[in-house]
């Protein structure tokens, strides 16, 4: 346990649907961030928030919405998604100090976009 | 484009063996590596980080960082087959108020008894 839970594990939906992905970290850290990582591809970086305030979308599409309430919490809000967008979707958060900070993952949520 | 390259594998070596995997990055600016070790089905679990030129020792993993050859390696000694896993090397090149990791697409490795 690396104290960042993702919930839920595995999530099968269709392309119509609306989910959520759940993310909270019992470290104290100061960023979240939201990775996408596809069979035989590096893990992508999707978003990342800074105390509370996103710093970072790296040319996501717009059927991925992030939302961070507070320095412990970070969702992902899915819909209209696409057979492709099926992947591992990963949490991680780090206590920003300088250049050396360290993120620490949860245990993904498997996608499966049908 | 920043990039970060591993050799994909698969890296065979035999139990109590040293296992060596290496990673370049093309970011001259990079400032923090990090290695982490997935195993199949599993989320990526952090194992070194490395910040200056030089080795870094941790149990039976060492890290060795050349910034000038922008090239950083792990290397695993008196390897176990619960090593077999996927290592990711990342890197992070800004400055900013949150790290943004870059990286490569792993090295798998096997440890056979």
């Amino acid at each position: 346990e690396t104290g960042v839970t993702q919930t839920p594990r595995h999530l099968v939906m269709g392309m119509t649907n609306k989910k959520s992905l759940k993310c909270e970290q019992h470290l104290g850290h100061n960023a979240m961030y939201w990775y996408k990582q596809s069979a035989k591809k590096p893990l992508e970086l999707m978003f990342v928030y800074n105390f509370k305030e996103q710093t970072e979308n790296n040319s996501v599409p717009s059927r991925f919405s992030p939302e961070c309430p507070n320095s412990s919490h970070l969702f992902l809000h899915l819909h209209t998604l696409q057979p492709e967008d099926s992947a591992l979707y990963l949490c991680a958060s780090s206590q920003v100090q300088g250049w050396t900070d360290t993120q620490y993952f949860g245990p993904g949520t498997r996608l499966t976009v049908l | 484009q920043k990039e970060v390259e591993q050799n994909s594998g698969p890296l065979s070596v035999p139990e109590g063996a040293i296992a060596s995997l290496n990673c370049t990055y093309s970011d001259r600016g990079s400032q923090s590596f990090f290695w982490y070790r997935q195993y199949s089905g599993k989320s990526p679990e952090l194992i070194m980080s490395i910040y200056s030129n030089g080795d870094k020792e941790d149990g039976r993993f060492t890290a060795q960082l050349n910034k000038a050859s922008q090239y950083v390696s792990l290397l695993i000694r008196d390897s176990q087959p619960s090593d077999s896993a996927t290592y990711l090397c990342a890197v992070r090149g800004d400055t900013g108020t949150a790290s943004k990791l870059t990286f490569g697409t792993g090295t798998r490795l096997q440890v056979t008894l």
